[in-house]
């Protein structure tokens, strides 16, 4: 398949280990924060959301940590899988339905 | 259910050219957006209609052209096509309830080349 992103921040993990994604966002006014999966030729996933009256959201595996006073997310994911395999990005609603999403950061698991 | 559906999949064009590419939301969304992502970056927002009214757009030229028809799916058009116009253009529907924080749900993404 077709290379999302080149040269992107590289996270490189062994399976079964915690992985930990940062993102540092812009607009202090942003209320709605996302996290996509993008795996190669494909589409961003929606993995997990969070609202800016909140701190912490748990899904299946996964946790994002809101930060505002620094403007910070962080997307933990638990016994990371090979299939967790792709590019990570965060993403902060500016405006209806309008998403800014950040550059990225690619997680590799290797077995 | 189907997913949110894109065509055509891969598309070679020439500078010069225009290129119309399309999308399908998925069933019951009335809001479709249009991104462009260029090989290595994130998705960058071009156009979100709402309803078949243009609600946002993002900081393109106005060679970027989108509409909504009234069945929800929609067409981006590109005009005087430009090697930077290289990309993948990604369509993401949502607005089951009409929230602004209703979930978007990307397509696989049209693959356009321009040489």
């Amino acid at each position: 398949g077709e290379s999302v992103g080149l040269h992107l921040p590289t996270l490189s993990v062994q399976e079964g280990d915690n992985s930990i994604i940062n993102c540092a966002y812009s607009n202090s006014a942003s209320d709605y924060f996302i996290w996509y999966k993008q795996e190669s030729g494909k589409g961003p996933q929606f993995i997990i959301d969070i609202r800016s009256n909140m701190d912490k959201r748990q899904g299946q595996r996964v946790t994002v940590l809101l930060n505002k006073t620094v403007k910070h997310l962080s997307l933990q994911i638990a016994a990371t899988q090979p299939g967790d395999s792709a590019v990570y990005f965060c993403a902060e609603m500016t405006g209806f339905q309008k998403l800014v999403f950040g550059t990225g950061t690619r997680l590799l698991v290797s077995p | 259910d189907a997913g949110v559906t894109q065509s055509p999949t891969h598309l070679i064009k020439t500078r010069g050219q225009h290129v119309t590419l399309r999308c399908s939301p998925i069933s019951g969304h009335k809001s479709v957006s249009w991104y462009q992502q260029v090989l290595g970056q994130g998705p960058q927002f071009i156009f979100q209609y709402y309803e078949k009214e243009e609600r946002g757009r993002g900081n393109f030229p106005d060679r970027f052209s989108a509409r909504q028809f009234p069945n929800y799916s929609s067409e981006l058009n590109v005009n005087a096509l430009l090697l930077g116009d290289s990309a993948l253009y990604l369509c993401a529907s949502s607005g089951e309830s009409g929230y602004s924080t209703d979930t978007q749900y990307f397509g696989p993404g049209t693959r356009l080349t321009v040489l």
